[in-house]
């Protein structure tokens, strides 16, 4: 248990589908981050939000909608996904403030698009 | 903006082998460097980290030295067990606009054989 909780787990959606990927995290941290890991890729970050602001969106397809409306909660809003984009989908939390604090992960979705 | 390179894998050794995993860091200042674990079907979990020049972290038989000099922070363990046959990112905080970000290497996977 590392303090953020991911859910669902897993998940298999259309590619007409819509759905969201939930993210909570109880240690006090100011900021939450996206990340979207593919097999055989760097590990990507797509959206960064710092006190409920987003600050970073890495050129991430508008069919990835970020939403944070406390600092304690994200989500990830998916609609009209292509097969490409099935991957695991990480949380993270920190505190921005101090150089010395690591990130807290969630344990991820794993998202298939059929 | 900062960032880290770390060797490619996947890194295959025989229980009992020595463990090195090579990393180096691009920073304008000196950021502190961590080692993350991904163990399968799981987030990152922080492994160790060092704060400045010189610091050594470890955990679990893991060390890793920060060298200012040389501008690394490579992983080495002495004994490898099957158990930790996991994905390695090396990471920095990088300092963007006040606030400091996580910045991940692109992993290495470590496969550990009986």
């Amino acid at each position: 248990e590392t303090g953020v909780t991911q859910t669902p787990r897993h998940l298999v959606m259309g590619m007409t589908n819509k759905k969201s990927l939930k993210c909570e995290q109880h240690l006090g941290h100011n900021a939450m981050y996206w990340y979207k890991q593919s097999a055989k890729k760097p590990l990507e970050l797509m959206f960064v939000y710092n006190f409920k602001e987003q600050t970073e969106n890495n050129s991430v397809p508008s069919r990835f909608s970020p939403e944070c409306p406390n600092s304690s909660h994200l989500f990830l809003h998916l609609h009209t996904l292509q097969p490409e984009d099935s991957a695991l989908y990480l949380c993270a939390s920190s505190h921005t403030g101090s150089a010395n604090t690591e990130a807290f992960f969630g344990q991820g979705t794993r998202l298939t698009v059929v | 903006g900062d960032s880290v390179t770390q060797m490619e894998g996947p890194v295959t050794l025989s229980e009992e082998a020595f463990l090195t995993i090579n990393c180096t860091y691009t920073a304008t200042g000196y950021p502190s460097l961590f080692w993350y674990v991904q163990y399968p079907g799981e987030g990152l979990q922080l492994l160790l980290k060092a704060t400045k020049a010189d610091d050594k972290g470890s955990n679990k038989g893991f060390e890793a030295t920060y060298r200012k000099e040389t501008t690394s922070f490579h992983l080495e363990k002495g004994s490898v067990q099957v158990s930790d046959s996991a994905v390695y990112f090396c990471a920095l905080s990088d300092k963007r606009g006040g606030s400091y970000i996580p910045t991940f290497g692109r992993g290495t996977s470590l496969i550990v054989h009986p």
